[in-house]
């Protein structure tokens, strides 16, 4: 079975400070990870996500993750935060063809940008 | 390419009425997913389908909720008799391969 928990449903940093939204998951076989973002009343777009290759995933708006397998985590990091990154991100996991792509999202973070 | 396309954006439906959700996937993508996400609340799976296919619905209500992947046309989502509880975004999305979404911008079911 796989689950995800973000820890802190409300993070807050001021413009050009560091961005850490945390995220552990669990899985029964070799996980995929996502990270996704929502902007109010709109759908969910991809960030990036971790697919069995590099542990490092380098994704869109200058956002990356680092894969740790002995910690189950999968955090999401970018150097300096922009007042256009004020939303809510989503971790999410599967279990990839083991169970045909289905994703289990973790509640979700939303991130305030102080100017 | 025009991306996950759902409709209607915004849908208000009264009590026991019945609400359709469509969702036309991306070109080329043949694996369709429905999640919802009720207020403050991380998206929930419901089901998952192919063309003509369901393939996952183990998200679905028991009652009331069916959903289908025709050979020509939209996804839909059906919700028959619709009460208060079933006010939330429902959203579809797609994937070519498994390993990602494309997600469409929501339907926004209020029940009044």
């Amino acid at each position: 079975a796989q689950s995800v928990t973000q820890l802190g449903s409300h993070v807050s940093v001021s413009e050009g400070a560091l961005v850490l939204l945390r995220c552990n998951y669990s899985s029964s076989v070799p996980p995929y990870l996502f990270w996704y973002v929502q902007y109010p009343n709109q759908g969910l777009q991809l960030l990036l996500k971790y697919t069995s290759a590099a542990t490092l995933v380098k994704g869109i708006n200058g956002f990356e993750a680092e894969f740790k397998k002995s910690e189950t985590s999968f955090h999401l990091t970018k150097p300096s935060a922009h007042m256009s990154d004020a939303a809510e991100y989503f971790c999410a996991v599967t279990e990839g063809r083991t169970n045909a792509g289905k994703s289990t999202f973790g509640d979700g973070t939303t991130l305030t940008v102080k100017p | 390419n025009a991306g996950v396309m759902q409709n209607p954006r915004h849908l208000v439906r009264r009590r026991g009425q019945e609400a359709r959700l469509r969702c036309s996937p991306m070109k080329g993508h043949s694996h369709v997913y429905w999640y919802r996400q009720l207020p403050e609340e991380g998206l929930k799976f419901m089901v998952y389908l192919q063309k003509e296919n369901i393939i996952d619905e183990s998200g679905m209500p028991k009652e009331r909720f069916s959903a289908e992947f025709p050979k020509e046309g939209p996804s839909i989502l059906r919700i028959q008799q619709v009460v208060r509880g079933d006010s939330a975004a429902y959203f579809c999305a797609s994937s070519p391969n498994l390993d990602g979404y494309t997600f469409g911008s929501g339907t926004r079911l209020t029940v009044v």
